[in-house]
Protein backbone atom coordinates (compact mmCIF):
# COMPACT_ATOMS: atom_id res chain seq x y z
CA UNK A 1 0.00 0.00 0.00
CA UNK A 2 1.29 3.68 -0.90
CA UNK A 3 1.53 5.59 2.14
CA UNK A 4 3.01 9.24 2.50
CA UNK A 5 3.54 10.94 6.10
CA UNK A 6 4.35 14.49 6.28
CA UNK A 7 5.80 15.87 9.29
CA UNK A 8 8.06 18.71 10.24
CA UNK A 9 5.44 21.52 10.66
CA UNK A 10 4.49 23.63 13.69
CA UNK A 11 4.40 27.27 14.79
CA UNK A 12 7.12 29.69 13.34
CA UNK A 13 7.43 32.96 13.37
CA UNK A 14 8.27 35.24 10.58
CA UNK A 15 11.66 35.40 8.95
CA UNK A 16 12.24 32.11 10.77
CA UNK A 17 12.76 28.29 9.56
CA UNK A 18 11.28 25.43 9.05
CA UNK A 19 11.82 22.03 7.49
CA UNK A 20 9.69 19.05 6.11
CA UNK A 21 9.62 15.80 5.68
CA UNK A 22 7.32 13.15 3.74
CA UNK A 23 8.67 10.04 4.19
CA UNK A 24 7.29 7.32 1.50
CA UNK A 25 6.30 3.07 1.81
CA UNK A 26 4.62 1.17 -0.40
CA UNK A 27 6.40 2.05 -3.35
CA UNK A 28 9.82 2.31 -5.38
CA UNK A 29 10.45 5.95 -3.90
CA UNK A 30 13.34 6.51 -6.90
CA UNK A 31 11.16 6.06 -9.81
CA UNK A 32 8.37 8.39 -8.75
CA UNK A 33 7.81 12.07 -9.27
CA UNK A 34 6.79 13.91 -5.88
CA UNK A 35 5.36 16.87 -5.47
CA UNK A 36 4.69 19.82 -2.26
CA UNK A 37 1.01 21.06 -2.42
CA UNK A 38 0.01 23.66 -0.25
CA UNK A 39 -3.55 25.25 0.86
CA UNK A 40 -4.30 28.39 3.11
CA UNK A 41 -6.75 27.60 5.71
CA UNK A 42 -10.10 28.29 3.77
CA UNK A 43 -8.10 28.72 0.39
CA UNK A 44 -7.57 26.73 -2.56
CA UNK A 45 -4.81 23.99 -3.86
CA UNK A 46 -1.54 25.97 -4.23
CA UNK A 47 1.07 23.47 -6.39
CA UNK A 48 4.89 24.83 -4.88
CA UNK A 49 7.71 22.36 -6.06
CA UNK A 50 8.13 19.32 -7.71
CA UNK A 51 11.21 16.94 -8.17
CA UNK A 52 11.47 14.17 -10.71
CA UNK A 53 12.19 10.62 -9.91
CA UNK A 54 14.70 9.90 -12.53
CA UNK A 55 16.26 12.45 -13.03
CA UNK A 56 15.76 15.10 -9.76
CA UNK A 57 14.92 17.59 -11.99
CA UNK A 58 13.35 20.88 -9.77
CA UNK A 59 10.61 23.32 -10.18
CA UNK A 60 9.56 25.76 -8.09
CA UNK A 61 6.01 28.27 -7.78
CA UNK A 62 7.42 31.68 -7.91
CA UNK A 63 5.28 32.33 -4.51
CA UNK A 64 8.20 30.44 -3.22
CA UNK A 65 11.26 30.41 -5.24
CA UNK A 66 14.56 31.53 -3.83
CA UNK A 67 13.04 30.67 0.03
CA UNK A 68 12.28 27.19 -0.46
CA UNK A 69 14.49 23.95 -1.40
CA UNK A 70 13.25 20.85 -2.20
CA UNK A 71 15.25 18.03 -1.82
CA UNK A 72 15.05 13.75 -2.04
CA UNK A 73 16.67 10.86 -0.31
CA UNK A 74 15.95 7.89 -2.28
CA UNK A 75 18.26 6.12 0.20
CA UNK A 76 15.60 7.40 2.97
CA UNK A 77 12.35 6.83 0.90
CA UNK A 78 11.99 10.61 2.04
CA UNK A 79 11.13 13.71 0.67
CA UNK A 80 12.05 17.05 1.88
CA UNK A 81 10.90 20.71 1.93
CA UNK A 82 13.11 23.22 3.41
CA UNK A 83 11.72 26.35 4.02
CA UNK A 84 13.07 29.88 5.04
CA UNK A 85 12.43 33.53 5.06
CA UNK A 86 8.72 32.41 6.38
CA UNK A 87 5.77 34.99 5.50
CA UNK A 88 2.61 35.30 7.39
CA UNK A 89 0.85 34.22 3.76
CA UNK A 90 2.70 30.92 4.18
CA UNK A 91 0.53 29.67 6.80
CA UNK A 92 -1.10 26.71 5.01
CA UNK A 93 -1.45 22.59 5.25
CA UNK A 94 1.23 21.84 3.30
CA UNK A 95 0.62 17.95 1.86
CA UNK A 96 3.48 15.72 -0.36
CA UNK A 97 1.87 13.91 -3.16
CA UNK A 98 2.94 11.32 -5.87
CA UNK A 99 2.97 11.13 -9.19
CA UNK A 100 1.09 8.51 -11.07
CA UNK A 101 1.49 8.51 -14.76
CA UNK A 102 4.71 9.40 -16.11
CA UNK A 103 2.75 11.98 -18.74
CA UNK A 104 -0.46 13.61 -16.94
CA UNK A 105 2.10 14.56 -14.01
CA UNK A 106 -1.81 13.67 -12.14
CA UNK A 107 -0.95 12.94 -8.10
CA UNK A 108 -2.91 9.97 -6.98
CA UNK A 109 -1.44 9.75 -4.11
CA UNK A 110 -1.31 12.09 -1.13
CA UNK A 111 -0.08 12.35 2.52
CA UNK A 112 -2.40 13.29 5.35
CA UNK A 113 -0.56 17.32 5.73
CA UNK A 114 1.15 19.12 8.06
CA UNK A 115 0.03 22.46 9.50
CA UNK A 116 2.62 25.63 8.76
CA UNK A 117 1.53 28.69 11.15
CA UNK A 118 3.68 31.50 10.74
CA UNK A 119 2.69 34.16 13.11
CA UNK A 120 4.44 36.21 15.41
CA UNK B 1 2.16 30.92 -16.24
CA UNK B 2 -1.21 29.18 -17.14
CA UNK B 3 -4.29 30.16 -14.98
CA UNK B 4 -7.18 27.74 -14.66
CA UNK B 5 -10.66 29.15 -14.08
CA UNK B 6 -13.41 27.28 -12.73
CA UNK B 7 -17.42 27.60 -12.68
CA UNK B 8 -19.18 28.39 -11.04
CA UNK B 9 -17.29 28.96 -7.85
CA UNK B 10 -20.45 27.46 -5.99
CA UNK B 11 -22.81 24.88 -7.14
CA UNK B 12 -26.30 23.42 -5.19
CA UNK B 13 -27.87 20.73 -6.47
CA UNK B 14 -30.11 17.49 -4.95
CA UNK B 15 -29.25 13.73 -4.91
CA UNK B 16 -29.65 12.10 -8.25
CA UNK B 17 -29.01 15.40 -10.12
CA UNK B 18 -26.64 15.47 -13.31
CA UNK B 19 -23.91 18.23 -12.57
CA UNK B 20 -21.18 19.81 -14.32
CA UNK B 21 -18.46 22.10 -13.30
CA UNK B 22 -15.85 23.33 -16.15
CA UNK B 23 -12.54 24.68 -16.20
CA UNK B 24 -10.87 27.21 -18.49
CA UNK B 25 -7.37 27.14 -19.20
CA UNK B 26 -5.79 30.75 -20.47
CA UNK B 27 -3.80 28.78 -23.25
CA UNK B 28 -3.91 25.65 -24.70
CA UNK B 29 -2.60 22.46 -22.53
CA UNK B 30 -3.89 19.75 -24.55
CA UNK B 31 -5.05 16.81 -22.57
CA UNK B 32 -2.92 18.09 -19.73
CA UNK B 33 -5.46 18.30 -17.33
CA UNK B 34 -6.43 16.55 -14.06
CA UNK B 35 -9.81 16.67 -11.47
CA UNK B 36 -9.67 16.46 -7.91
CA UNK B 37 -12.06 15.73 -5.06
CA UNK B 38 -11.30 17.14 -1.48
CA UNK B 39 -13.77 17.20 1.53
CA UNK B 40 -13.06 19.08 4.38
CA UNK B 41 -9.88 18.44 6.69
CA UNK B 42 -8.86 15.83 3.52
CA UNK B 43 -6.28 15.52 1.43
CA UNK B 44 -7.58 15.99 -2.15
CA UNK B 45 -8.44 12.83 -4.02
CA UNK B 46 -7.85 11.77 -7.86
CA UNK B 47 -10.83 11.24 -10.04
CA UNK B 48 -9.68 11.86 -13.58
CA UNK B 49 -6.42 12.10 -14.98
CA UNK B 50 -5.57 13.49 -18.81
CA UNK B 51 -8.68 15.24 -19.25
CA UNK B 52 -11.05 12.02 -19.46
CA UNK B 53 -9.39 9.03 -18.05
CA UNK B 54 -11.34 7.93 -14.64
CA UNK B 55 -8.77 6.99 -11.86
CA UNK B 56 -9.04 3.58 -10.94
CA UNK B 57 -11.58 2.54 -7.93
CA UNK B 58 -13.36 6.06 -8.94
CA UNK B 59 -16.76 5.53 -9.85
CA UNK B 60 -18.00 5.44 -12.89
CA UNK B 61 -20.83 8.64 -12.79
CA UNK B 62 -17.33 10.81 -12.33
CA UNK B 63 -16.19 11.47 -16.52
CA UNK B 64 -13.45 14.36 -17.63
CA UNK B 65 -14.02 15.70 -21.28
CA UNK B 66 -12.01 18.63 -23.44
CA UNK B 67 -8.68 19.59 -24.52
CA UNK B 68 -7.19 22.64 -25.66
CA UNK B 69 -8.18 25.43 -23.09
CA UNK B 70 -12.42 23.93 -22.67
CA UNK B 71 -12.99 21.17 -19.78
CA UNK B 72 -15.62 19.94 -17.93
CA UNK B 73 -16.14 17.15 -15.28
CA UNK B 74 -19.73 15.47 -14.97
CA UNK B 75 -21.65 13.83 -12.33
CA UNK B 76 -24.24 11.54 -14.05
CA UNK B 77 -26.02 11.28 -10.83
CA UNK B 78 -24.77 13.16 -7.70
CA UNK B 79 -24.69 10.92 -4.63
CA UNK B 80 -25.02 12.14 -1.02
CA UNK B 81 -20.75 11.38 -0.45
CA UNK B 82 -20.42 13.65 -3.74
CA UNK B 83 -20.45 16.86 -1.83
CA UNK B 84 -17.42 18.50 -1.73
CA UNK B 85 -15.30 20.78 -3.36
CA UNK B 86 -13.84 20.15 -6.38
CA UNK B 87 -10.78 21.48 -8.72
CA UNK B 88 -9.08 20.97 -11.70
CA UNK B 89 -5.09 20.98 -12.22
CA UNK B 90 -3.03 21.71 -15.10
CA UNK B 91 0.09 19.56 -15.91
CA UNK B 92 1.38 20.54 -19.65
CA UNK B 93 3.76 23.11 -18.26
CA UNK B 94 5.38 24.44 -14.85
CA UNK B 95 3.61 25.44 -12.52
CA UNK B 96 1.21 23.05 -12.58
CA UNK B 97 -1.35 25.46 -11.12
CA UNK B 98 -4.73 24.65 -10.08
CA UNK B 99 -7.92 26.23 -10.24
CA UNK B 100 -9.76 28.02 -7.87
CA UNK B 101 -12.06 25.17 -6.58
CA UNK B 102 -15.90 24.68 -7.13
CA UNK B 103 -17.78 23.27 -4.10
CA UNK B 104 -20.93 21.59 -4.83
CA UNK B 105 -23.61 21.85 -1.80
CA UNK B 106 -26.69 20.06 -1.13
CA UNK B 107 -30.25 22.07 -2.06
Amino acid sequence: EVQLVESGGGLVQPGGSLRLSCAASGFKFSSYNVTWVRQAPGKGLEWISYIRGRSGTIFYADSVKGRFTISRDNAKNSLYLEMNSLRDEDTAVYYCARGGTEEFGDLPYWGQGTLVTVSS
Amino acid sequence: DIQMTQSPSSLSASVGDRVTVTCRASQSIRTYLNWYQQKPGKAPKLLIYGASSLQSGVPSRFSGSGSGTDFSLTISSLQPEDFATYYCQQSYSVPFTFGQGTKLESK
